[in-house]
């Protein structure tokens, strides 16, 4: 167990439509990052919060958005839903400074 | 950005073998991680090894941080080694962007 707790695990939604995606990061950790792992892409970077702002940005589209709020948790929430969106969503969180990063179990999303 | 090149993409191997998996970098990396995607997608950490060796079980991986490689030793592999080996950096630029960037990954059978 990294510690690190993302819900759903799974999430079966239809095209067009919206998702929000919860994330735990482990106890004391301030950043969370958001990868995409889809089959031809990879894991791709999307984005990062630290202690509630956000500090980078990857190759996220703008039909998604983050956010972490007070109690550190996260939310990625992602609209307008296309068959291409259907991937693997990881959330990782890691200390500061950084170090080694913790990856949640991940939450598989497909569109139909 | 970074690239991260894993060698060899695929690797078929026979119960007990040994095997060595490589990961090069573009550039001077920080951060560098080793982890196990099983086969139900979960991102296991093996390793966090900027630099050195380190040893767990029958799992050992040395980064040379100067030549910008890093390795990946199983010895004595068993079927539940099976799954795809990532390896992982962060950019050493110094500033706020902690993503990791992931190589494409080296797929292991391991045969009974």
């Amino acid at each position: 167990d990294s510690g690190v707790t993302q819900t759903p695990k799974h999430l079966i939604t239809a095209t067009g439509q919206r998702v929000t995606l919860r994330c735990s990061p482990r106890s004391g950790d301030l950043s969370v990052y958001w990868y995409q792992q889809s089959l031809d892409q990879g894991l791709q970077f999307l984005i990062q919060y630290y202690n509630g702002e956000e500090r980078a940005k990857g190759n996220i589209l703008e039909r998604f958005s983050a956010q972490q709020f007070p109690d550190l948790h996260s939310e990625l929430n992602l609209s307008s839903l296309e068959l291409g969106d259907s991937a693997l969503y990881f959330c990782a969180s890691s200390p500061t400074p950084p170090t080694e990063a913790f990856f949640g179990q991940g939450t598989r999303l497909t569109v139909v | 950005g970074i690239q991260v090149e894993q060698s060899p993409p695929d690797l078929i191997l026979q119960e007990g073998a040994n095997s060595t998996l490589r990961c090069n970098f573009s550039d001077s990396v920080n951060n560098l991680q080793w982890f196990h995607q099983n086969p139900w997608g979960q991102l296991i950490n093996l390793f966090y090894i900027p630099s050195g060796t380190k040893q767990n079980g029958r799992l050992s991986a040395t980064t040379v941080a100067t030549e910008r490689y890093s390795l990946l030793y199983i010895s004595s592999s068993q079927t539940t080694d099976s799954g795809v080996y990532f390896c992982a950096g962060r950019e050493n630029s110094g500033g706020s962007n902690y993503k990791l960037t992931f190589g494409k990954g080296t797929l292991l059978t391991v045969n009974p």
